[in-house]
């Protein structure tokens, strides 16, 4: 288990310029999920996946945002014509379905996007 | 919608000393509950989680969490805090009918810890 990993760890783009940040989930979990977490505040759900199929979308995800996860493992996430208020840690988790509900949640240590 | 109330931004313990953090949820049906710590930059790590059963759960690094029905509360608890357990808290409540699909998050409790 080598953890879920996040890359780039911090991304400083000016505003108007489109990112793209990717995730590698625990290479066994089918569930991969985007989160947004604001300075002081909680994380938020984005959307999920399971394999390769977008299951959820919350309405943060605006037209600007678009995740994709092409072959059901790593996934990536884009958002285009960034906004200064698109400012946040942007947190990756997956977990297996095996245990149904029992399997916890694992966060990747996120991507810190900068825009100035 | 469910929702996640932590009352206090920023509690301040003696190592040593004994703590509480406070979480009250709005559901409508028994929910899934789970307390998530994070270190400054890192990503969150489980606590512990209720699902149903005993309403006192164990979690990793000695805390523990009861769940009380009648006061929609979840709160986390140690006996004895470590200078290392300085981190946010997160509590979080999934959709019992999706399971942890879409978890909803409290704001966070900020710990710091004194000597």
């Amino acid at each position: 288990d080598t953890g879920v990993s996040q890359d780039p760890r911090h991304k400083i783009t000016k505003r108007g310029q489109n990112v793209t940040f990717r995730c590698d989930p625990i290479s066994e979990h089918n569930r991969l999920y985007w989160y947004r977490q604001t300075l002081g505040q909680g994380p938020e759900f984005l959307t999920y996946f399971q394999n390769e199929a977008q299951l959820e979308k919350s309405r943060l995800l605006s037209d600007r945002f678009s995740a994709e996860r092409p072959k059901g493992s790593f996934s990536t996430l884009e958002i285009q014509r960034t906004e200064q208020g698109d400012s946040a840690m942007y947190l990756c988790a997956s977990r297996g379905t095996t245990s149904s509900y029992n399997s916890p949640l694992h966060f990747g240590n996120g991507t810190r996007l900068t825009v100035t | 919608a469910q929702s996640v109330t932590q009352p206090d931004i920023h509690i301040t313990v003696s190592e040593g000393a004994s703590l509480e953090l406070r979480c009250n949820y709005s559901y409508g049906a028994t929910p899934y509950l789970f307390w998530y710590v994070q270190s400054p930059g890192q990503g969150l790590q489980l606590l512990l989680k209720y699902f149903s059963g005993d309403t006192l759960v164990q979690g990793i690094k000695g805390f523990e969490a009861e769940f009380k029905r009648s006061q929609s509360s979840f709160n986390l608890r140690k006996p004895s805090v470590h200078w290392s357990d300085a981190a946010e808290y997160f509590c979080a409540v999934g959709l019992s009918n999706f399971g942890n699909e879409k978890l909803t998050f409290g704001t966070g409790t900020r710990l710091t810890i004194i000597p």
